[in-house]
């Protein structure tokens, strides 16, 4: 069974760091793109990273500097580590399964076919 | 990159069909054909129904159908279920090894 199981959370402090891990079984987790997307309380879904089969990763704007995502293959699992977290941190965080790589080539593109259960992340004082 | 626009709600009564919308611009929906839409039951993870505008993954419905006209896409469910109901969301590759997703739209099937 395909499963994807994140850990980590917890309540924080403005400024604080926090490390959150996701791990994968069930599938050849060294091929697959992978990613973290989080969602506020009552509100939409917000891409935060990507990691792709070679350890390349990608940020948007808003996390960029602050959010660092990696990968260790050998224990199938992937890491977020977060830093000057601020209020707007607040969210669910899902580990999320990407693009099947075979070298330089992934597909199907965009399709995060498989999600975690979440970890919840507070920020406050 | 801003989120993609949807309708905060959509409704419907069982057996019809309703199509959703999602709005962006030549950036993401218009210059990429790599759409997908997921579905959102209370207090679940989000689960793919459609990826690459069109494609339905296994074991997903064909009462589910993706499309796309220049910038926005449009998700239609046909022979709506009670179990349809739920929170949509919409995502679009957005260039740049970025990605954005829509604002969600919540299904209610009268």
């Amino acid at each position: 069974e395909v499963q994807l199981v994140e850990s980590g959370g917890g309540l924080v402090q403005p400024g604080g760091s926090l490390r959150l891990s996701c791990a994968a079984s069930g599938f050849s987790f060294s091929s697959y793109d992978m990613h973290w997307v989080r969602q506020a309380t009552g509100r939409g879904l917000e891409w935060v990273s990507g990691l792709g089969t070679f350890g390349d990763t990608y940020y948007p704007a808003s996390v960029r500097g602050r959010f660092t995502s990696s990968r260790e293959d050998a224990k199938t699992s992937l890491y977020l580590q977060m830093s000057n977290l601020r209020a707007e941190d607040t969210a669910v965080y899902y580990c999320v399964r990407g693009s099947y790589c075979s070298g330089r080539s992934c597909y199907p593109v965009g399709a995060f076919d498989m999600w975690g259960r979440g970890t919840m992340v507070t920020v406050s004082s | 990159q801003s989120a993609l626009t949807q309708p905060p709600s959509a409704s419907g009564s069982p057996g019809q069909s309703v199509t959703i919308s999602c709005t962006g611009t030549s950036s993401d929906v218009g210059g990429h054909n790599y759409v997908s839409w997921y579905q959102q039951h209370p207090g679940k993870a989000p689960k793919l129904i459609i990826y690459e505008v069109t494609a339905r993954p296994s074991g997903v419905p064909d009462r589910f159908s993706g499309s796309k006209f220049g910038n926005t896409a449009s998700l239609t469910v046909s022979g709506l279920q009670t179990e349809d109901e739920a929170d949509y969301y919409c995502s679009s590759y957005a260039g740049s090894n970025d990605w954005v997703f829509g604002g969600g739209t919540k299904l209610t099937v009268l």
